[in-house]
């Protein structure tokens, strides 16, 4: 069974920049996170989409948003980046969330802001 | 709001040690309660997860850890740890809507 796929693997980009990262989840999976990992700061929630629908939201920007798709894959995009924006970018997915449910992580997307 | 805290952002054993990363936490419910571990350039992979019943609870490569309650602890354990277990180690909590993580400790072994 395939695991969570996230592309591109490695991604640069210039400030003022949009970026887009694109995530499958597990098959059967409705929910889909997504997670900044900057030096530093750790593990951030950015973003929680269930059944095509946004369901929560970290303490992001809005220039920072994204989408659920019929198939359940996702989509982030970052628009005008800043520097700080340079991280590892994290997707998961899991069944419909009920607590307890293990959620499954990507590889990950490594965005750099130049 | 719930949350973990995680003692220690470096821990440095020797090969064949024990290791044990401190994972404490705070809820105001019954936890749910997360061990990864995200090894370098790569994406978080779970090691184990408490949700009910049994306190002590194993996980993948050897590790355990043990739910106490009446100390808000989680810790992680594994009685001898091997090279490739150099690793940063997270731990979290789960919430309806999200997955809360602490700080992480990154593992450091000696031969």
């Amino acid at each position: 069974e395939a695991g969570v796929t996230q592309s591109p693997t490695h991604l640069i980009k210039t400030r003022g920049q949009q970026a887009t990262l694109r995530c499958s989840p597990i098959s059967g999976h409705t929910s889909v996170y997504w997670y900044q990992q900057a030096l530093g700061l750790g593990l951030q929630f950015l973003l929680w989409y269930d059944e095509g629908e946004e369901r929560n939201r970290g303490n992001f920007p809005p220039r920072f948003s994204g989408r659920q798709f019929p198939n359940y894959s996702s989509e982030l995009n970052v628009n005008a980046l800043e520097l700080e924006d340079s991280a590892l970018y994290l997707c998961a997915s899991s069944p419909r969330r009920v607590s307890g449910n293990t959620i499954y992580f990507g590889e990950g997307s490594w965005l750099t802001v130049v | 709001a719930q949350s973990v805290t995680q003692l220690g952002s470096h821990v440095s054993v020797s090969e064949g040690a024990l290791v044990l990363l401190r994972c404490n936490y705070s809820s105001s419910v019954p936890p749910y309660l997360f061990w990864y571990v995200q090894y370098p350039n790569q994406g978080l992979q779970l090691l184990l997860k408490y949700t009910t019943g049994a306190t002590l609870v194993k996980g993948i490569n050897g590790f355990e850890a043990e739910f106490k309650k009446s100390e808000t602890s989680f810790h992680l354990t594994k009685p001898s740890a091997h090279m490739s277990d150099a690793a940063e180690y997270f731990c979290a909590v789960s919430t309806f809507q999200k997955l809360v993580f602490g700080t992480g400790t990154r593992l450091l072994v000696s031969p």
